[in-house]
């Protein structure tokens, strides 16, 4: 069984400041995602890598996806309260089954 | 609109009762998803269909839940006597095809009594 290990599990910090999470995994993926949920809804899909060391730039949100491709890190510059939510990170393992992380819950307090 | 829809958006219903949710994809998307998600955690896996074939079924599915897609298009997914378990809000999403984003629907929140 694959699992993605999401840290930190909660994150509170104040607007303005600049945050990283995290995505591990003892195995490689064949690509990963990056989504947001808000309470109440469903997710919403920010970004794809597929490349080992790709690096993508949404705005003030840049993913990386690590050499190795276990791993993956999602970093906020200049957080916003717009930028609250849930952040799931989710990978594909070369099955045809898309295996979710723990989620990181973050708080921007204005 | 053309995104991922989900009906009901809540469900209340007591313990031992059938419960149905409807989905309906993105029309263009031959492939549609099923999830579960507890609070706190992240989606689970359910079951996946290709057009009207079922795929795969996760072991999180007990023979009380049953999936189907008959024509290819939205599919139902049915909780056979709910227990307090099944709590949670269901999440459906489709895709165009293998290892391709999925776009997800707002979910159906259950609560069983």
């Amino acid at each position: 069984t694959q699992l993605l290990e999401q840290s930190p599990q909660f994150l509170s910090i104040q607007e303005g400041e600049n945050l990283t999470v995290y995505c591990n995994s003892s195995s490689v993926f064949s690509s990963l995602q990056w989504y947001r949920q808000e309470p109440g809804e469903g997710p919403v899909l920010l970004v794809t890598v597929v490349t080992g060391g790709e690096v993508k730039k949404l705005k003030r949100l840049t993913f990386q996806f690590g050499d190795a491709r276990k791993d993956s890190s999602l970093h906020i510059t200049a957080a916003q309260p717009g930028d609250t939510g849930l952040y799931l990170c989710a990978g594909w393992f070369g099955n045809e089954k898309l295996t979710f992380g723990t989620g990181t819950r973050l708080t921007i307090i204005p | 609109d053309t995104g991922v829809s989900q009906d009901p958006r809540h469900k209340i219903t007591k313990r031992g009762q059938n419960v149905t949710f409807r989905c309906d994809p993105i029309s263009e998307h031959n492939r549609l998803y099923w999830y579960r998600q507890t609070l706190g955690q992240g989606p689970e896996f359910l079951t996946y269909f290709q057009n009207e074939a079922q795929l795969e079924k996760s072991r999180l599915l007990s023979d009380r839940f049953s999936a189907e897609r008959p024509k290819g298009s939205f599919s139902t997914l049915e909780i056979q006597r709910t227990e307090q378990g099944d709590s949670a809000m269901y999440l459906c999403a489709s895709s165009l095809g293998d290892n391709q984003p999925q776009h997800f629907g707002d979910g159906t929140r259950l609560s069983i009594l």
